[in-house]
């Protein structure tokens, strides 16, 4: 499959333990982010979203926090499976002010040891 | 409901060619993005078409265009290929004004030798 980024941060843990993918975001007029996920060979699939006017959102086995003070968002994965091994990027916009281009961070390939 | 399909899904060029890329969006959806992805740069965004308009545009060169269709189908073409412009193309579709939430193909792999 393609080579998503060949010196991205890695992340490897435990099959069954849980994962915390952190981002820093750019824009501090963004208002809204996406964690999306990329496997080999793959377009980006979407994980999970959240508002600016959140600071939690939780998905099935994931959960995305929001920090605006800092602007960091971070994505966790609970009991992380083998499944889960893929780049995951975030990505900022603000839609809500008529800028819909997605702006991605540079990708966190995550690596589960079975 | 069929997902994002880009065709071709690999393509080999020489420099100096031009090609052209294809995307149907999700039906129903309105709004196409395309977006670059490189090794050194990772994904970035050229263009957005809405009903037939350009509404946002990245920061590359006029090399790249763009247009869509009345059916939401959407094009893009490189002219006069540089070995840089090697890369994975995505497109991405979502249904709002807004945009939000966009869904990606699966890409179109362009080797430029």
């Amino acid at each position: 499959g393609e080579s998503v980024g060949l010196h991205l941060p890695t992340l490897s843990v435990q099959e069954g333990d849980n994962s915390i993918i952190n981002c820093a975001y750019s824009n501090s007029a963004s208002d809204y982010f996406i964690w999306y996920k990329q496997e080999s060979g793959k377009g980006p699939q979407f994980i999970i979203d959240i508002r600016s006017n959140m600071d939690k959102r939780q998905g099935q086995r994931v959960t995305v926090l929001l920090n605006k003070t800092v602007k960091h968002l971070s994505l966790q994965i609970a009991a992380t499976q083998p499944g889960d091994s893929a780049v995951y990027f975030c990505a900022e916009t603000s839609p809500f002010s008529g800028n819909t281009p997605l702006v991605f961070g540079k990708g966190t390939r995550l690596s589960v040891i079975a | 409901k069929a997902g994002v399909t880009q065709t071709p899904r690999y393509l080999i060029k020489t420099r100096g060619q031009q090609v052209t890329l294809s995307c149907s969006p999700i039906s129903g959806h309105r709004s196409v993005s395309w977006y670059q992805q490189t090794p050194g740069q990772g994904l970035q965004f050229l263009f957005e078409y809405f009903s037939e308009t350009q509404r946002n545009k990245g920061n590359f060169p006029g090399r790249f265009s763009g247009r869509q269709f009345s059916n939401s189908r959407s094009e893009m073409n490189v002219s006069t290929l540089e070995l840089g412009d090697s890369a994975l193309y995505l497109c991405a579709s979502s249904a709002g004004l807004a945009g939000g939430e966009q869904y990606f193909g699966p890409g179109t792999r362009l080797t430029v030798t």
